[in-house]
């Protein structure tokens, strides 16, 4: 059973476009996170909700809007796709503050 | 705002060989999380460091928080090729975040 789960692994497309990644986790965390790994294997946080609300926005352009429907989904639009937006993003959950990340696998963003 | 540093950024070592690396931060960290990411794969939690001066193992691992609770260090013995990846350090920055480290990527070379 896989316990945080994203889709699609693989996403290619041209800048301007607008796509979405989706999140869904089966541990009955009440927290979840968007993280995004650039090239360079930093990893920076986006945003954190607990229980669908939104608690961190990391100074990430408005391009991207995070929705959580129920608390365990996080899905992740981006508008108007740029070539700095190619990275690999990270969907992980956790249960509270202090308490271990568990990271889906990861969704490889290339943008021509 | 808090900045978590490792070093080194990269190490290559031979098979049978020790590896450190090592996290600062230039804020005290509040509690310290260290993970392991395969190549391809996605970081998965290896252990968690509370109070000043702990240390904990696992097997061939050990990790330490500083007294002073600025840096902390993993500590691998005889590495193994299932060793490689990039191992990050992470730190309790405010509520519900989780700032990074800025990794560092092993190679073990059998």
């Amino acid at each position: 059973d896989t316990a945080v789960s994203q889709t699609p692994k693989y996403l290619v497309t041209q800048m301007g476009n607008d796509k979405s990644i989706k999140c869904e986790q089966n541990l009955g965390h009440d927290t979840m996170y968007w993280y995004k790994q650039d090239s360079k294997k930093f990893l920076k946080i986006m945003f954190s909700y607990n229980n669908k609300e939104l608690i961190i926005n990391e100074t990430v352009p408005n391009r991207f809007s995070p929705k959580s429907p129920d608390k365990a989904h996080l899905n992740l639009h981006i508008n108007s796709l740029e070539l700095g937006d190619s990275a690999v993003y990270f969907c992980a959950s956790g249960q509270g503050m202090g308490s271990p990340l568990h990271f889906g696998n990861g969704t490889r963003l290339t943008v021509t | 705002g808090q900045q978590v540093m490792q070093i080194p950024q990269y190490q290559h070592v031979q098979e049978g060989e020790d590896f450190t690396t090592y996290c600062n931060s230039s804020t005290t960290l509040s509690n310290i999380q260290w993970y392991k990411q395969r190549p391809g794969g996605h970081p998965v939690f290896l252990i968690q460091l509370v109070k000043s001066g702990e240390v904990k193992k696992q097997k061939r691992l050990t990790f330490q928080f500083g007294e002073a609770k600025k840096n902390s260090s993993l500590h691998i013995t005889a590495t193994q090729t299932t060793d490689v990846g990039t191992y990050f350090c992470a730190d309790l920055s405010g509520t519900y975040k989780y700032i990074f480290g800025t990794g560092t990527r092993l190679k073990v070379l059998a």
